[in-house]
């Protein structure tokens, strides 16, 4: 069935870029999406990719798409303090009504 | 627009008590969902709805129910809480339109203990 995976946990510091993988499993995926949860808070969409393309940017967001290897990364260059928040892959499901599968989540943790 | 509102916020149950959980949307989004999110496990889909007076199973349904009685409203049940429903409780709503992007828009959140 349809999964997936991201590590857990990242620690970065101030000014630095992070870097958050997933894998998923499902190849015919229209989207894919990161979303963002700050503490206390629902999810925000971040960015999305649409399964045609390799790369996205956006400001300091890069998401890289890997379709041969079911790999999905979201570079955030300058990272700060602000980007501290849990950050979720995302694939649509291919059961339809735009139903998503998630990932864990990976909590990012910016230090000075 | 207030976007996707959720009540209450926060509750606090007795093994055996029931409540019902609120989602509203005012995007007259066709689709309507409710995930439960625990540590480490991501978001879990419980049940979905795609339209007035539909509503679905999700992947963790089991000890819920849901009912969609107007399209702007998408209500969650726990008949007989049980510690292991502690969690928090996502909605989300979709416009519902063949081909769109697919976000689905999220509201803050119900916090919920089951003692």
């Amino acid at each position: 069935g349809e999964d997936v995976e991201q590590s857990l946990f990242l620690s970065v510091r101030e000014g630095d870029s992070s870097v958050i993988n997933c894998t998923y499993t499902d190849s015919s995926s229209t989207y894919l999406y990161w979303y963002k949860q700050e503490p206390g808070a629902g999810l925000q969409l971040l960015t999305y990719i649409f399964s045609n393309m390799d790369m996205k940017q956006d400001q300091r967001l890069t998401v890289l798409l890997n379709k041969k290897d079911k790999h999905l990364s979201l570079r955030i260059a300058d990272t700060q303090t602000g980007d501290s928040a849990i950050y979720f892959c995302a694939e649509v499901f291919s059961g339809g009504y735009n139903k998503l599968i998630f990932g864990a989540g990976t909590r990012l943790a910016v230090h000075p | 627009n207030a976007g996707v509102t959720q009540t209450p916020k926060f509750r606090v149950l007795k093994t055996g008590q029931s409540m019902t959980l609120l989602c509203a949307q005012d995007m007259n989004h066709e689709y309507m969902y409710w995930y439960r999110q625990d540590p480490g496990m991501g978001l879990r889909l419980i049940h979905y709805s795609v339209g007035e007076g539909t509503t679905a199973k999700g992947e963790v349904p089991d000890g819920y129910n849901v009912s969609r009685l107007k399209k702007q409203n998408f209500l969650l049940g726990l008949e007989s809480a049980a510690p292991s429903q502690t969690s928090v409780y996502f909605c989300a709503s979709n416009p519902g339109l063949a081909g769109a992007l697919g976000e689905q828009f999220f509201g803050p959140g119900t916090r919920l203990t089951v003692l």
